[in-house]
């Protein structure tokens, strides 16, 4: 059983435009959602997080949104660029553990 | 931001040999994590720690071991190693008690043959 469920699997936005990626989860003790950003050939870096008692973070040109009641959270990163082309994973994580999905590949043109 | 260490980078193992991935942060943080990323799967919880000491099984702890036995270091082992074992490994650290981020190493390529 998924508990963390991320989509689309993959996304393509043309630069400046906003990317849009979801993510659900099942598991109501789940308290903290960090978004991380992975190249390929190297390790994931933590890009933002927020925790359960938050409805939006906000870091620049990138936004978490979250919906507590409907356990979804999304990922907006406005004037996407091409260097933001990369795997994002959603996690999910309570009592010592992240739970990861399986990530949304993002391509951005130019 | 945390310096999460990992060694080898990359590995080439024998089917039925014994394998020790090794992990060390600097950040004395108390929560240190063993995960594998294959395609499609993203990121499996393997073994985790809650400190010097302590190993907890993950998600998928079948065929692995762990060893905490300082703050800074986390093994993973692997007494006998198979094909199926063949991914990338990356180990992570965070301090859940004091609400630190979780922060991940390059990662270890481990290749099975």
């Amino acid at each position: 059983q998924q508990q963390v469920r991320q989509s689309p699997q993959s996304l393509t936005v043309w630069e400046g435009e906003t990317a849009i990626l979801n993510c659900s989860y099942e598991d109501s003790t789940f308290n903290y959602f960090p978004w991380y950003q992975q190249f390929p050939g190297e390790g994931p870096a933590l890009l933002i997080s927020i925790r359960s008692v938050s409805d939006k973070k906000e870091d620049g040109r990138f936004t978490i949104f979250f919906n507590k009641r409907e356990k979804k959270l999304s990922l907006h990163i406005t004037d996407s660029q091409p260097g933001d082309s990369a795997t994002y994973f959603c996690a999910a994580g309570s009592f010592n553990k992240l739970t990861f999905g399986a990530g949304t590949r993002l391509a951005v043109c130019p | 931001e945390a310096a999460v260490t990992q060694s080898p980078r990359n590995k080439v193992a024998v089917t039925g040999g014994k394998v020790t991935l090794s992990c060390n942060q600097t950040n004395n943080h108390n929560n240190m994590y063993w995960y594998r990323q294959d395609t499609g799967h993203g990121l499996r919880l393997i073994h985790y720690s809650y400190g010097a000491g302590s190993t907890e099984k993950g998600d998928i702890p079948d065929g692995y071991k762990a060893s905490r036995p300082s703050q800074e270091n986390f093994s993973l082992i692997l007494e006998l190693a198979t094909p199926s074992q063949t991914s990338v490994y990356f180990c992570a650290s965070g301090d859940w008690d004091k609400n630190t981020e979780v922060f991940f190493g390059k990662g270890t390529r481990l290749t099975v043959v």
